[in-house]
């Protein structure tokens, strides 16, 4: 299995607070993604990164912004959490030249 | 707008029997396509993919069919195990560059004994 953890793996806020989630890699690789699921929408990428201090948008990025100051962390964060990102999500990594991306457990989110 | 679409939110099958599941795709730039199978309460798990320059692709019991110019692709698993039963979703993106996936709403599998 790739070595990957997302912490914490339950959080339950209220709306308009902050959150932050993490997700941790062993592994050395160069890319790593956030992802969202949630019923009848499957997963949806909200931001990426390519290296250290490198990142980008996806698809669902409105009220989330990210960071990377280390290969191996990379930093999601809700930056006033609305009910609408209620979901779970899942971090993922694919080393350069490889075509695989292999996802975390998950963080399940409830904002209330 | 729906690029990557699984049209059968579930699928039940005899153990034993093959298993099929389809996924649809519009745009004409995926030339990348994979295969996750996820079980409640964990990550995707990757299974298997297939490139635009390939038809299909084996790997034990599962295999990959893309039809190009139908925009399908399709995973039969042969024979079907009660291990088996999970929700599975298609991914395509293009090759070249970040590999941004989009994903199907995915198909949950039922396998009967």
């Amino acid at each position: 299995d790739a070595g990957i953890t997302q912490s914490p793996r339950h959080k339950v806020t209220e709306t308009g607070t902050p959150v932050t989630l993490r997700c941790h890699q062993t592994e050395n690789h160069r890319y790593m993604y956030w992802y969202r699921q949630d019923p009848g929408h499957g997963l949806r990428l909200i931001h990426y990164s390519y290296g250290v201090k490198d990142t980008d948008k996806g698809e669902v990025s409105d009220g989330y912004s990210v960071s990377r100051s280390k290969t191996e962390d990379f930093l999601l964060t809700l930056e006033s959490a609305t009910s609408s990102q209620t979901s779970v999500y899942f971090c993922a990594i694919r080393e350069v030249r490889q075509e695989t991306q292999y996802f975390g457990p998950g963080t399940r989110l409830l904002v209330l | 707008d729906q690029q990557v679409k699984q049209n059968s939110p579930s699928l039940s099958v005899q153990e034993g029997r093959i298993s099929i599941l389809n996924c649809d795709y519009t745009n004409s730039m995926f030339d990348y396509f994979l295969w996750y199978k996820k079980y409640p309460a964990e990550g995707p798990t990757f299974l298997i993919s297939i490139s635009s320059i390939k038809d299909k692709n084996e790997d034990g019991r599962f295999t990959v069919f893309l039809n190009k110019s139908a925009k399908h692709l399709s995973l039969h698993i042969v024979p079907s195990q009660p291990g088996d039963s999970a929700v599975y979703f298609c991914a395509a993106s293009a090759l070249q560059g970040a590999q941004k996936l989009v994903f199907g709403q995915g198909t949950r599998l039922t396998i009967n004994p």
